[in-house]
């Protein structure tokens, strides 16, 4: 089945200390997103890849980077996490041309120690 | 930028009765208007979305309306049931399609049997 799939589930860092969590889709889809839900919260977006073209949020901190090396696969490199980065970090994909709606992977749950 | 906000934020209703959850959002650009179910500890669900060319849209229970100039649209389910309860979020996002949502703070919504 097409899907978008997220590694890994749960990630526990140390504070300060990098991490990255990885993003694939098998959709083909164009457009892949990164949200940040934090507990008992609504997503928040953080930057989205149309194609190769990145686009940043005003308020996502400089912390939070992101690469996209091909279609299928999108990174979000967190360089020094802090306590506040927290959450539950959502993937979402979407194609331009069959309409606007995003699917979603299940997430990674991230801890920051 | 955008601003969407939700009402109530927790609702109880009667297994089979109706439940509305309301939305509005600030910026007159957006044009996309999805709705999603999120159960505890998973993905974000679509369940249904609509377009500003359009007013109402309904999918079995379940039926979005827009009203653009007063800048608000609303969710209705009817003939709740248990597996209803979840929290839902209404989005906004503006563009050519491949903007991200801004999220409004999500409805706990509770069915009582």
């Amino acid at each position: 089945d097409a899907m978008v799939i997220q590694n890994p589930r749960y990630q526990v860092t140390q504070f300060g200390k990098p991490v990255t969590l990885s993003c694939s889709q098998t959709l083909n889809h164009n457009v892949m997103y990164w949200y940040q839900q934090k507990s008992s919260q609504a997503p928040k977006l953080l930057f989205h890849y149309y194609d190769k073209d990145f686009n940043n949020e005003a308020d996502t901190p400089d912390n939070f980077q992101s690469r996209r090396p091909n279609t299928s696969f999108c990174f979000l490199d967190i360089r020094s996490p802090g306590l506040g980065d927290a959450a539950m970090y959502l993937c979402a994909t979407s194609r331009v041309t069959l309409g606007r709606e995003q699917f979603f992977g299940p997430g990674t749950r991230l801890t920051v120690l | 930028g955008e601003n969407v906000e939700q009402h109530p934020s927790t609702l109880s209703v009667q297994e089979g009765d109706s439940a509305v959850i309301k939305c509005t959002y600030s910026d007159s650009a957006s044009n996309y208007f999805p709705w999603y179910k999120q159960e505890l500890g998973k993905r974000p669900q679509l369940i249904i979305d609509i377009r500003s060319n359009v007013g109402e849209k309904k999918d079995q229970r379940i039926a979005v309306t827009l009203n653009k100039t007063a800048k608000h649209f609303s969710l209705h389910i009817t003939e709740t049931q248990p597996e209803d309860s979840a929290v839902y979020f209404c989005a906004a996002s503006r563009g050519g399609g491949a903007d991200g949502l801004t999220f409004g703070k999500g409805t706990h919504l509770i069915i009582q049997p």
